[in-house]
């Protein structure tokens, strides 16, 4: 069975552009959360779907955002990138929101 | 609110040698507490849970922790470790309540010495 995919695997963005990043979860998990890891840091929570209704947001600014789609696939969007946007970011899926988390390979974003 | 204190940033061992991950948490509600590994560009790997029933945990690859409430402990430990077990342990904890977002300790890095 597929994992969590992530797409892109590596980006790069000029300061000020929007990026969209792309997450499958593992077929038959209804709940979708995103992290953001920068390096030498643990991940920090930023969002939590579950049955494409947002759950829970971690402290990060409104140009932060995603929505979860009717296959339970989920886009994460960042507008107006800043340099410290810079970071892995990580998608995870379970069963329900509640349950064991599996995470992707992730993606890593630089901001120049 | 939820923390977790990873109370090493780096652990060097011999290959062979026990291994000793330290973590403590802080929870409003009865935890959920797990360890996840990571190696080098790799994603987040679930070696294993803690979910309010036994306190003594085995996980994969001979890893194995322990729950204590009253010292509001979950150290992760592994008899003999292996060159392959070199990566960044991350120690979590979920509050059991309807969102259930995962709160990471900062990680400790784990360097086995041939």
């Amino acid at each position: 069975d597929a994992g969590v995919t992530q797409s892109p695997t590596h980006l790069i963005k000029t300061r000020g552009q929007h990026v969209t990043l792309r997450c499958s979860p593992i077929s038959g998990h209804k709940s979708v959360s995103w992290y953001q890891q920068v390096l030498g840091q643990g991940p920090q929570f930023i969002f939590q779907y579950y049955e494409k209704e947002e759950r829970g947001r971690g402290n990060f600014p409104d140009r932060f955002s995603a929505r979860q789609f009717p296959n339970y696939s989920s886009e994460l969007n960042v507008n107006a990138l800043l340099l410290g946007d810079s970071a892995l970011y990580l998608c995870a899926s379970s069963f329900l929101g509640n349950t064991e988390a599996f995470f992707g390979q992730g993606t890593r974003l630089t901001v120049v | 609110a939820q923390s977790v204190t990873q109370l090493d940033s780096h652990v060097s061992v011999s290959e062979g040698t026990p291994v000793l991950l330290r973590c403590n948490y802080s929870s409003s509600y009865s935890p959920s507490l797990f360890w996840y590994v990571q190696h080098p560009n790799k994603g987040l790997q679930l070696l294993l849970k803690y979910t309010s029933a036994a306190t003594l945990v085995k996980g994969i690859n001979g890893f194995e922790a322990e729950f204590k409430k009253s010292e509001t402990s979950f150290h992760l430990t592994k008899p003999s470790a292996h060159m392959s077990d070199a990566a960044e342990y991350f120690c979590v904890v979920s509050e059991n309540t309807g969102r259930r977002a995962l709160t990471f300790g900062s990680g400790t890095r784990l360097q086995v010495q041939p």
